[in-house]
Formats: C-alpha cells, structure tokens, sequence
C-alpha cells in the first residue's frame, strides 16, 4: 500500500523553541492534513491543505501544502509544554482512493519546561 | 454539538468470541470511516461507509471482519472470533458530505484479546 514516509520519528526540545517536520510520500496526494494525538485519545485535525504550495497557519501552527504534491511540513513555533504528543501527517489521493486518508508514523514530541 | 461517539472505549475479549465496536457521527455527517491503529503506529484505513452502504472495504481483513452502518444507529464494526493480533485501538472518524477530505475521529475503542 501507499506509504508516508514522517520524520523525525521523535524530538526532544525545551520550552519556547520552534519544531519542524515533514512527510514525504513516492505519490502525489490531494489533500494534506496533520493531526494531533494525545494518549488515550484519538487524533485532532490541526491544519488542513488543499492546494500545491498552499501555506496554512492555526495561530502557532505553520503548515504547508509541497509543490511537487508528494510532501508536506509542519513548523510549530514558541513551543509550549501542552504541544508535547503525536504528531501524524495523513494524505488523501482522490479518485478511487477518495476518502481513504493514509497516514505516516507520527512524530513523537517531548517538551521540557 | 457533539463530536463522533464511539463506545465502548475499552472492550476485552477471550479468543474465539465476537467484538462489537459502535460509532455515532457527528451530527449532520453522513460518512464513516474506520481505521486501526496498533502500539506505536500511525492509522491504517480499514473501511469507508455512507448509510447504508459500503463505499471501500480494501483495508478490511478479507474473514472475520465486517462492517455496516444502517439507515438508522450507529455503524458497528464487528470481529469475528478474535485473535490476539486483533488487540489494538479502533478509531471512528466522520466527514460532512460537501467535504468528505476532512475527517474528525473519535476518542476511539481499545480492544484487548486475552
């Protein structure tokens, strides 16, 4: 099946600095969503991104839409410990895979105070 | 307004018997969708579902396994004689029909085969 590749596979940061990650995939992808998984619960659409090149941001969130449509990021800046969780890139490729989001391993981020 | 309900959130099992997971919508959504997630891993599509019918199946284990979600209740997603590799969460997510690309899920079922 279709894979996306998320990196890094975890970090490690203290409180006040900015994170970044990404997603790549070998296909192109319609829409690009990234989620937010806390323990015990299940995941929480953070951004949502429709078009190639497309920039979206939800107050300290900054995520992109690739130009090749095959990969995306997710920039979190002034990191606060309530960040800490699982972060999952998720695509969607339309056609007769329309509504079947495909998701990567998830980012697992720590914040110290 | 109510996000996607999914009960139980804790089910265990003995192998050999069946597992009921159940899934309410959020209001006014007419799309379902479930996935599987195992320890330390990312979602992994099982079924996509409109009232009534089975829109794709093609993540779902071809035996055991089934799916419905009728014109009236909520969508079950049933297993069939459990195994211990069936332990894992099993997540409910639901879209509005004018936007079927964004998909909010449920605190999801975390279902434990002894």
């Amino acid at each position: 099946g279709q894979q996306l590749n998320q990196s890094p596979q975890s970090m490690f940061i203290q409180e006040g600095e900015d994170v970044s990650m990404n997603c790549t995939s070998s296909s192109i992808f319609n829409t690009w969503l990234w989620y937010k998984q806390d323990p015990g619960e299940g995941p929480v659409l953070l951004i949502a991104l429709y078009k190639a090149g497309e920039l979206t941001s939800n107050g300290r969130l900054t995520a992109q839409f690739g130009i090749t449509r095959k990969d995306s990021f997710l920039n979190i800046s002034a990191s606060i410990p309530s960040d800490v969780g699982i972060y999952f890139c998720a695509g969607q490729m339309g056609g007769t895979s329309y509504g079947k989001l495909t998701f990567g391993q998830g980012t697992i981020l720590t914040v110290h105070p | 307004n109510a996000g996607v309900m999914q009960n139980p959130r804790h089910l265990v099992r003995r192998r050999g018997q069946e597992a009921r997971l159940r899934c309410s919508p959020m209001k006014g959504h007419s799309h379902v969708y479930w996935y599987r997630q195992l320890p330390e891993e990312g979602l992994k599509f099982m079924v996509y579902l409109q009232k009534e019918n089975i829109i794709d199946e093609s993540g779902m284990p071809k035996e055991r396994f089934s799916a419905e979600f009728p014109k009236e209740g909520p969508s079950i997603l049933r297993i069939q004689q459990v195994v211990r590799g069936d332990s894992a969460a099993y997540f409910c997510a639901s879209s509005p029909p004018i936007n079927q690309n964004i998909q909010y899920f449920g605190a999801g079922t975390r279902l434990s085969v002894l």
